[in-house]
Parts: structure tokens; C-alpha cells; sequence
């Protein structure tokens, strides 16, 4: 069955540091892939998404790249700040068989030190 | 303007008590899920409404989950003799029809304690 598959956790770094979070998926057909943040007590929000392949999704410094070839949709931001603490989740939806559910990744924590 | 919201934030209740979660998805938006977020299993698919139907019920994990959806709406979750590995945050999410079903918008959650 489909899956997304994220790097482990927590990453810790310096404000100002450059971040990637790794997110592989299994899937058939051609699913739309997410990237939701968590920010420490609250609910989920989408930070940014792609719907096919080679798309680029980006919001708030935050990129993705629709990688078909690797199947993959790492997401990068080139300076974080402390306020980009929070809990990042790599997610999938649509491909064959999909009812309209997302799939997530178990979520990757990122703390920002100043 | 109103995103999802969900009643109540919190529950504390006994073991094998019922619990009745409630979900005011987007106005207008035809597609809600519901999802369970817990530490040891991450954030996972229960079931799936479109309109009031219920095509996908495939990530309730035992009898006695069980949920509906009145006049395309409000949706409530319902869990049974509650058992403390039901202790979770259930999250719902909405989302518009056609393509757009896939972009989900999120509650904030209940926490649920069953001691």
C-alpha cells in the first residue's frame, strides 16, 4: 500500500541554519504530496504542497521539490528561525486505489536554538 | 473566516465510559475525515465522509468506533466502553469538492484521556 517515509527526528539547529527534512513515499499512480506543520499546542496547518511531478511547493521560506525519479519531496528552507520550532509532517494523498485519505509520515521535530 | 473546529478541546473520562466527539467542518466543504494522532502510532486515517456517506471506514480500529454526518455537516465520532489505548487527539479535517478535496484543512483537535 501507499506510504511516506520520514526522516528521524528531532533535528536541533542554530537560527540562521539551513534545514532539510528528507521524505520518501511508496505510491502507485499519481499522488499529491504535502508537507503540514504543527507548531507546539496547536493544529495541524498546511505549509505547502505539490501536485505533480517536478512542481515546486513553497511558503514562509519553505520549499519542495516533486522528485518522481527518487520519489521523494524533501523539504528545505535556507535560513531557519527560532519560530520554525515545531513538528513537520510529510503527507500523500490520491494514487491508485486512494480514497481522498492522507498518509503521513511519523513527523520529523525540528527545534531552532537562538 | 470559521476553519474547522471541534468539541471539546479536551475529555477526561473513566474506562468503558462512551465519548461523543463532535466536528463543524468548513462551510460548504462536502468532504470530512477524521484522524487519530498518538504517540506511539503517529497521526492515522479513521474514516472518510463524503456528503453524509461514509465510503471509507477502513481506519476505524475496532466496533466500537463509529461516526456519522447529518445534512452534509456536523459530524460526530463515538467511541464505546472507552480503553485507555483509545487516549489520543482525534483531529478532523474538511475539504472542498473536485480537486480541491485533496487540500484538507484541519481542526484543533480533542485530547482525549480515558483513565
Amino acid at each position: 500500500g501507499n506510504s511516506v517515509t520520514q526522516m528521524e527526528g528531532p533535528v536541533t539547529l542554530s537560527e540562521e541554519a539551513f534545514l532539510t527534512i528528507n521524505c520518501t513515499y511508496t505510491a502507485t499512480g499519481y499522488p499529491s504530496l504535502f508537507w503540514y506543520v504543527q507548531y507546539p499546542g496547536e493544529g495541524l496547518q498546511l505549509l505547502l504542497k505539490a501536485t505533480k511531478a517536478d512542481d515546486k511547493g513553497s511558503n514562509k521560506g519553505f520549499e519542495a521539490t516533486y522528485r518522481k525519479e527518487t520519489t521523494s519531496f524533501h523539504l528545505e528552507k535556507g535560513s531557519v528561525q527560532v519560530s520554525d520550532s515545531a513538528v513537520y509532517f510529510c503527507a500523500l494523498v490520491g494514487g491508485s486505489g486512494n480514497t481522498g485519505k492522507l498518509i503521513f509520515g511519523q513527523g520529523t521535530t525540528l527545534q531552532v536554538k537562538p | 473566516g470559521a476553519g474547522v473546529s471541534q468539541s471539546p478541546s479536551n475529555k477526561v473520562t473513566e474506562k468503558g465510559k462512551d465519548v461523543e466527539l463532535r466536528c463543524d467542518p468548513i462551510s460548504g466543504h462536502t468532504a470530512l475525515y477524521w484522524y487519530r494522532q498518538s504517540l506511539g502510532q503517529g497521526l492515522e486515517f479513521l474514516i472518510y465522509f463524503q456528503g453524509n456517506s461514509a465510503p471509507d471506514k477502513s481506519g476505524l480500529p475496532s466496533d466500537r468506533f463509529s461516526a456519522e454526518r447529518t445534512g452534509g455537516s456536523v459530524s460526530t465520532l463515538t467511541i464505546q466502553r472507552t480503553q485507555q489505548e483509545d487516549s489520543a487527539v482525534y483531529l478532523c479535517a474538511s475539504s472542498a469538492s473536485g480537486r480541491a478535496r485533496e487540500t484538507q484543512y484541519f481542526g484543533p483537535g480533542t485530547r482525549l484521556l480515558v483513565l
